[in-house]
């Protein structure tokens, strides 16, 4: 149980396009997901925390212009990535939980963006 | 200013032997602290966590020390093995009422298991 899943694992696009990428709770409803990135041999970075049919928090410092994140239902929410540049290469990463007050957080596997 | 501190930042253990992580906080608020274990190109996966009112937690080879008084807590991996080579991370959150909290991360450790 538990299982988080992103979509699309990875994805190559070019400077200022624009990306989205799927989170979904399969086999759990989520309250509340997040958004972080993650660099190479780094900790997470949290970059927004969303709660379904909620508008998105954003940390200071993440353009939420920029990374736009919507939580349509309990088992989805999606970030876009508008107008890439190369500096947004990274790994994101989702987590999903909150239902009835559970603490456990569940990651997804990652999408690794790559913009050329 | 980094919320939870994690050390060492990495750790070399033979094969058998005992992998200890420890992680410090400062914020008393905080009320449940998980481990997370992550390998190369995928999302962390939720291993063990804890919460202040016990002082230890147990799940196969993995266990948590908390020492509330202290502030610190640790994760203690028994009888090492090489696919434990992992980036561990050491977590803390503190309730939001009905919201969940979000997760303050350590900086990782890279745990290296050697046959």
């Amino acid at each position: 149980g538990a299982v988080v899943s992103q979509h699309p694992s990875w994805v190559i696009c070019k400077s200022g396009t624009s990306v989205k990428i799927e989170c979904r709770s399969l086999d759990f409803q989520a309250t509340t997901m997040f958004w972080y990135r993650q660099f190479p041999k780094q900790s997470l970075m949290l970059m927004a925390t969303s709660n379904e049919g909620s508008k998105a928090t954003y940390e200071q410092g993440v353009e939420k212009d920029k990374f736009l994140i919507n939580h349509a239902s309990l088992t989805l929410s999606t970030l876009t990535v508008t107008s890439a540049h190369p500096e947004d290469s990274s790994f994101y990463i989702c987590s999903a939980g909150g239902l009835a007050g559970a603490r456990e957080q569940y990651f997804g596997p990652g999408t690794r963006l790559t913009v050329t | 200013q980094q919320q939870v501190k994690q050390s060492p930042q990495s750790l070399i253990v033979q094969k058998g032997g005992i992998s200890i992580i420890n992680c410090a906080y400062e914020n008393t608020a905080f009320d449940y602290f998980p481990w997370y274990q992550q390998f190369p190109g995928k999302g962390p996966a939720l291993l063990i966590a804890i919460r202040p009112d016990v002082s230890e937690k147990k799940e196969g080879r993995f266990t948590i020390s908390f020492n509330k008084s202290a502030k610190q807590f640790s994760l203690h991996i028994m009888d090492s093995q090489p696919g434990d080579s992992a980036t561990y991370f050491c977590a803390a959150s503190r309730a939001r009422g009905s919201t969940l909290g979000r997760l303050y991360f350590g900086r990782g450790t890279q745990l290296t298991v050697w046959p």
